[in-house]
């Protein structure tokens, strides 16, 4: 089995504020993935990575950006926080393509914009 | 525009009694169907899912219905039970190739009473 690694579990900051959130995974899956859950509006994919240093956006990427630094990690920007950017954000992995793909996720990280 | 519809957004059931939870989708080329069950405080887990040659699909007290024909899908929890709480979430893709993108309804908040 692996795990997925979410840091921090709580990010405060600021508004106008450069945050990033980190993800790690040790299954060693090539795909990694953002979403965004919002109360009541389901997973929104953010960013995803097929592989080391790969970068495809999602539904929901503008004003974020993405970095796969290496295969077990992958991190995300929140560019300049807003208010309404309060959300919980969920780092996803899974082996790649093919069949049906299971994706494992990590516990989210909740951010609070002030 | 939705791609994947949950209803109802919230269900109520004694312990004991069937949960019936429903999908439908829009795009036709949808052709894997899992539903990831979520717990508070934790990221989503698969629990069942079913690819569209198949008309049903059993694990234990967890069932999918698909109809192809309608794209709508169900999924029933018979002999509910008060630690199946939770938020279920359906979600749609193309399985294969080069489409990483899976895409999840809004979800069905869960409460069995005990």
């Amino acid at each position: 089995g692996g795990i997925i690694t979410q840091t921090p579990k709580f990010l405060i900051g600021q508004e106008g504020q450069k945050l990033t959130l980190k993800c790690q995974q040790n299954f060693n899956h090539d795909t990694m993935y953002w979403y965004r859950q919002d109360s009541g509006k389901g997973l929104r994919l953010i960013y995803y990575s097929i592989t080391e240093n790969d970068l495809q956006k999602g539904d929901l990427s503008e004003g974020y950006d993405a970095s796969r630094e290496k295969k077990s990690s992958f991190s995300l920007t929140v560019t300049s926080a807003q208010k309404n950017e309060m959300a919980v954000f969920l780092c996803a992995s899974s082996v790649g393509t093919g069949g049906g793909n299971t994706l494992y996720f990590g516990e989210g990280s909740r951010l609070i914009v002030v | 525009q939705q791609q994947v519809r949950q209803s109802p957004q919230s269900l109520t059931v004694w312990e004991g009694e069937t949960a019936i939870l429903n999908c439908s989708y829009e795009d036709s080329t949808f052709n894997y169907f899992p539903w990831y069950q979520q717990f508070p405080g934790e990221g989503p887990a698969l629990l069942i899912s079913i690819r569209s040659v198949s008309d049903k699909k059993e694990d234990g007290r967890f069932t999918i219905f698909f109809n192809k024909r309608e794209k709508k899908l169900s999924l029933h929890i018979t002999d509910s039970q008060p630690g199946d709480s939770a938020t279920y979430f359906c979600a749609a893709r193309i399985s294969g190739g080069s489409n990483y993108k899976l895409t999840f309804g809004k979800g069905t908040l869960l409460t069995v009473t005990p």
